[in-house]
C-alpha cells in the first residue's frame, strides 16, 4: 500500500532562516505531488504540484519555493522566513490527475 | 475559480444523533470527495463520488453525489465521539485538473456524550 511521510512535524524557526519541509512517498511511482498550506484549522490553498522530477508548477506568487529532485520526494523550501509564512503546510499525492488526493500529516509552522 | 459552499460552519450535536452536512457550487463538477482533519492531522478520505447520482456508503457515513452536478452532501448516523473533528467537501469542476481541486471551508463537528 502507498504511504506519505512529511516532516518535521513542527518547527519553530526566527524570521529571515531558511526553510526545508520534505515530503516521501512510498509504494507508487510517477505520483502527482502537492503542496498546500492551512490557516487557521480551515482553508487549504494549494502552492506546488509536480508531474514529474523537475516540474514544479505555482500556484500563488510568495516566499517559498518547491522541487522535486527525486519521483517521490518533494521539498518546500525558503531562503529567508517571514511571519506570515507561519501555518499548517500539508503534501499530498495522487496516483493520476482527477483521482483522489491523499494527504500527510503535516508540518506546523511557526516563525517567530 | 470554483467556490464551494459548504454548510454549516459548525454543529454540536448529542452522541447517537444523526448529522448532515452539505457542499453547493455554481459550477458544474466531475468529482466530489469528502476528508475529514483531526486536529493536528492531515485531512484523510472518507468518500469519493464519480457520477451524478451517485450514493455511497463507508461505514455510518453516506454521501450523494447531487444530480445536478452542483452538490453533494454527506450524511453520518448514530454520532459518536470519535465523530468530532473538521469535515471538508472537495472537488473537480468539469474540464479541470485535480491540481484544480476546490476545498470547501469546511465543518467543524463537536460531539456531545
Amino acid at each position: 500500500s502507498q504511504t506519505i511521510h512529511q516532516w518535521p512535524a513542527t518547527l519553530v524557526q526566527p524570521v529571515g532562516s531558511p526553510l526545508s519541509l520534505e515530503c516521501t512517498v512510498e509504494g507508487t511511482s510517477n505520483p502527482n505531488l502537492y503542496w498546500y498550506r492551512q490557516a487557521a484549522g480551515r482553508g487549504l490553498q494549494l502552492l506546488f504540484y509536480s508531474v514529474g522530477i523537475g516540474q514544479i508548477s505555482s500556484e500563488v506568487p510568495q516566499n517559498l519555493s518547491a522541487s522535486r529532485p527525486q519521483d517521490r520526494q518533494f521539498i518546500l523550501s525558503s531562503k529567508k522566513l517571514l511571519l506570515s509564512d507561519s501555518g499548517f503546510y500539508l503534501c499530498a499525492w495522487n496516483r493520476r490527475t482527477n483521482s483522489p488526493l491523499h494527504f500527510g500529516n503535516g508540518t506546523r509552522l511557526t516563525v517567530t | 475559480g470554483q467556490q464551494l459552499n459548504q454548510s454549516p460552519q459548525s454543529m454540536f450535536i448529542q452522541e447517537g444523533e444523526d448529522v448532515s452536512m452539505n457542499c453547493t457550487s455554481s459550477s458544474i463538477f466531475n468529482t466530489w470527495l469528502w476528508y475529514k482533519q483531526d486536529p493536528g492531522e492531515g485531512p484523510v478520505l472518507l468518500i469519493a463520488l464519480y457520477k451524478a447520482g451517485e450514493l455511497t456508503s463507508n461505514g455510518r457515513l453516506t454521501a450523494q453525489f447531487g444530480i445536478t452536478r452542483k452538490d453533494s452532501f454527506l450524511n453520518i448516523s448514530a454520532s459518536i465521539p470519535s465523530d468530532v473533528g473538521i469535515y471538508f467537501c472537495a472537488g473537480i469542476a468539469s474540464g479541470a485538473g485535480s491540481y484544480q481541486l476546490t476545498f470547501g471551508k469546511g465543518t467543524k463537528l463537536s460531539v456531545i456524550p
